[in-house]
């Protein structure tokens, strides 16, 4: 089954404390992306990948990094998070930036 | 700059057409999509309009008017499970093809 698997599905943390968001698509596309959503403000753009060690990134790309070793993983690391942090974390993949993108199936990140 | 408008809310009732409009504003256009997520989920493709006209599938179809840059959704035959957030992104950036969202507008079906 195609799919796009992102793992945790909830995490609690403490201000600072390192954590990865792992995410990994079966589907062999090259173009990954993370987005963050929040009320009023819908899907927001935090970094993207064309394809292997080719990141970039995104609208709102603070304080957040991204690596892409392998096409069908890209890990999401927030070296040092903060409550403003606070999100439901989406990972997405697809065959090219502008076709119809697979989203996992969301990561709520609370920060205190 | 980037500017994607919807509606916030909507309700329509069971049985009902509702149509659900997008408006946009960009340098640079590289397609619309429709998406549909249900509270809690992750969003799952509805729609893609790259050329004027309507695109339908089944009770959905899309409009894109590229001159107004304009869009809507019409959502036919409602029924309960309809009631979801839907996302109008536009491909606006051609070098980092990237989706650029609107904030989405919750439509809520009633019996």
């Amino acid at each position: 089954e195609a799919q796009v698997t992102q793992n945790p599905r909830y995490l609690i943390t403490v201000t600072g404390k390192k954590l990865t968001v792992t995410c990994s698509q079966n589907m062999n596309h090259e173009y990954m992306s993370w987005y963050r959503q929040d009320p009023g403000l819908g899907l927001r753009q935090i970094y993207y990948s064309m394809n292997v060690e080719v990141t970039d990134k995104g609208d709102v790309p603070e304080g957040y990094k991204v690596s892409r070793k392998e096409k069908r993983n890209f890990p999401l690391i927030l070296e040092s998070p903060s409550p403003n942090q606070t999100s439901l974390y989406f990972c997405a993949s697809s065959l090219m930036g502008a076709t119809e993108a697979f989203f996992g199936q969301g990561t709520r990140l609370t920060v205190v | 700059g980037q500017n994607i408008d919807q509606p916030t809310e909507m309700t329509a009732t069971e049985g009902a057409i509702v149509q659900i409009n997008c408006t946009y504003q960009t340098s640079g256009f590289n397609g619309l999509f429709w998406y549909q997520q249900h509270a809690g989920e992750a969003p799952t493709f509805l729609s893609y309009n790259v050329l004027d006209g309507l695109e339908e599938k089944g009770r959905f179809s899309s409009f894109l008017s590229r001159s107004k840059g304009y869009s809507y959704l019409l959502l036919k035959e409602l029924q309960m499970k309809d009631s979801a957030s839907y996302l109008c992104a536009v491909v606006m950036d051609t070098g980092r093809r990237a989706l650029t969202f609107g904030s989405g507008t919750r439509l809520q079906v009633q019996p």
